[in-house]
């Protein structure tokens, strides 16, 4: 069955590292585009990073850039999202996705990782 | 950065209402164009991409219209399941930068 299985989330202080990990199965992982989304809580959804197939490509929604480094591991069929200097704002539910090129839509869906940054 | 607005913000129907969900960009976007659900406690799901094309698998009652900056969804006969929010979202840039609308919350 079709899935991503996010892992890594959890509380960290203000400043501190986090490595986020997505487990995906069922697809060809390394023909597809991989995605992070957040949402933090009660509010609306926020890319933050895409990778290519072949990591050669990868972007940055500007809250993020320089902070975070999006990853993968087509071997281990697995995604990664390391992230550094976090703050408040960074609290939030965390996604991958399954990224469909190249209309650059988001067609699976982890049921996330909850981020809390807090002192 | 392309900025989406969708409208209204909350809407309160009926079943077997029709319903139109309004989302506009600050510039042209083309078809460039994907409509998400989204239930509490859930991840989004794809409903709609490149404006009008349905997700297979996604009920027909679903249909997305639109291109440029003026984009639609309309659901034709709301079902009680179709409760919850729904997010439209862009990536035309060069390179891709997604961005999503603040979204629409469905109440039945």
């Amino acid at each position: 069955q079709l899935q991503l299985v996010e892992s890594g989330g959890g509380l960290v202080r203000p400043g501190g590292s986090l490595r986020l990990s997505c487990a995906a199965s069922d697809f060809p992982f390394n023909d597809y585009f991989m995605t992070w989304v957040r949402q933090a809580p009660g509010k609306g959804l926020e890319w933050l990073s895409y990778i290519s197939a072949d990591s050669v490509d990868t972007n940055y929604a500007d809250s993020v850039k320089g902070r975070f480094t999006i990853s993968r591991d087509n071997a281990k069929n697995s995604l990664y999202l390391q992230m550094n200097s976090l703050r408040a704002e960074d609290t939030a539910l965390y996604y991958c996705a399954r990224l469909v090129y190249p209309y650059y839509t988001m067609d699976v869906w982890g049921q996330g990782t909850t981020v809390t940054v807090s002192s | 950065e392309i900025v989406l607005t969708q409208s209204p913000a909350t809407l309160s129907v009926f079943p077997g209402e029709r319903v139109t969900l309004s989302c506009r960009a600050s510039q042209d976007i083309r078809n460039n164009l994907a409509w998400y659900q989204q239930k509490p406690g859930q991840a989004p799901r794809l409903l709609i991409y490149a404006a009008s094309a349905r997700v297979t698998g996604i009920p027909a009652r679903f249909s997305g219209s639109g291109s440029g900056t003026e984009f639609t969804l309309t659901i034709s006969s709301l079902q009680s399941e179709d409760f919850g929010f729904y997010y439209c979202q862009q990536n035309n840039n060069w390179p891709p930068r997604i961005t999503f609308g603040p979204g629409t919350t469905v109440h039945i």
